[in-house]
């Protein structure tokens, strides 16, 4: 959905260097949720934000992953230390509330990481 | 673990046809079941969904079927066009805690629609 917003469409990454990835959820929205696509397989869960509170990161990896969704800008995924398998697809979705059955998450159109 | 496993990996469907998707889950917790499409390139969009209490939802040329004892649903596409041509991802869903529906998807099918 054009709503959210994220960027960088596309980032090329060495391995070692950090990768900063934005969401500008729909305007009004105040939940935020970050998924993983590997290539040929479907969307994992990584963790779940409101306005300045992680609220589930059960689907984030321990190590190198962070979140966040300060009060005032985008939300940003931060991935240090690169590697090769942090190679995917990472899609940001936004809710005006919790994703409660019934309500439309909407998803935006990626940033596609690549390590090299 | 897979939790929602779906089939076929890959579909060819001849226009005007019916494209039939099928998705099996594990976890009887889930309470709502939605469908994405998702053209390459693009972020995923929600087709349609489904609560388990219902063992049908149709919308356009769209259809849900749900089978509560067997854990399974399919999505139906009627009249198939090459527009339908995406990748069809089913997924399930339920409060984790604390308010967190996060969404658990299958690994999708690539639907190619031929004139």
């Amino acid at each position: 959905n054009a709503g959210v917003m994220q960027n960088p469409r596309h980032l090329v990454r060495r391995r070692g260097q950090e990768a900063r990835l934005r969401c500008s959820p729909v305007k009004g929205h105040s939940h935020v949720y970050w998924y993983r696509q590997l290539p040929e397989e479907g969307l994992k869960f990584m963790v779940y934000l409101q306005k300045e509170n992680i609220i589930d990161e059960s689907g984030m990896p321990k190590e190198r992953f962070s979140a966040e969704f300060p009060k005032e800008g985008p939300s940003i995924l931060r991935i240090q230390q690169v590697v090769r398998g942090d190679s995917a697809a990472y899609f940001c979705a936004s809710s005006p509330n919790t994703g409660q059955p019934g309500n439309t998450i909407y998803f935006g159109e990626g940033s596609w990481l690549t390590v090299v | 673990q897979q939790q929602v496993k779906q089939s076929p990996q890959s579909l060819i469907v001849q226009k005007g046809g019916i494209s039939i998707i099928n998705c099996a889950y594990e976890n009887t917790a889930f309470d709502y079941f939605p469908w994405y499409q998702q053209f390459p390139g693009k972020g995923p969009a929600l087709l349609i969904a489904i609560r388990p209490d219902v063992s049908e939802k149709k919308e356009g040329r769209f259809t849900i079927s749900f089978n509560k004892s067997a854990k399974q649903f399919s999505l139906h596409i009627m009249d198939s066009q090459p527009g339908d041509s995406a990748t069809y991802f089913c997924a399930a869903t339920m409060d984790s805690g604390a308010g967190s529906y996060q969404l658990t998807f299958g690994k999708g099918t690539k639907l190619s629609v031929i004139p």
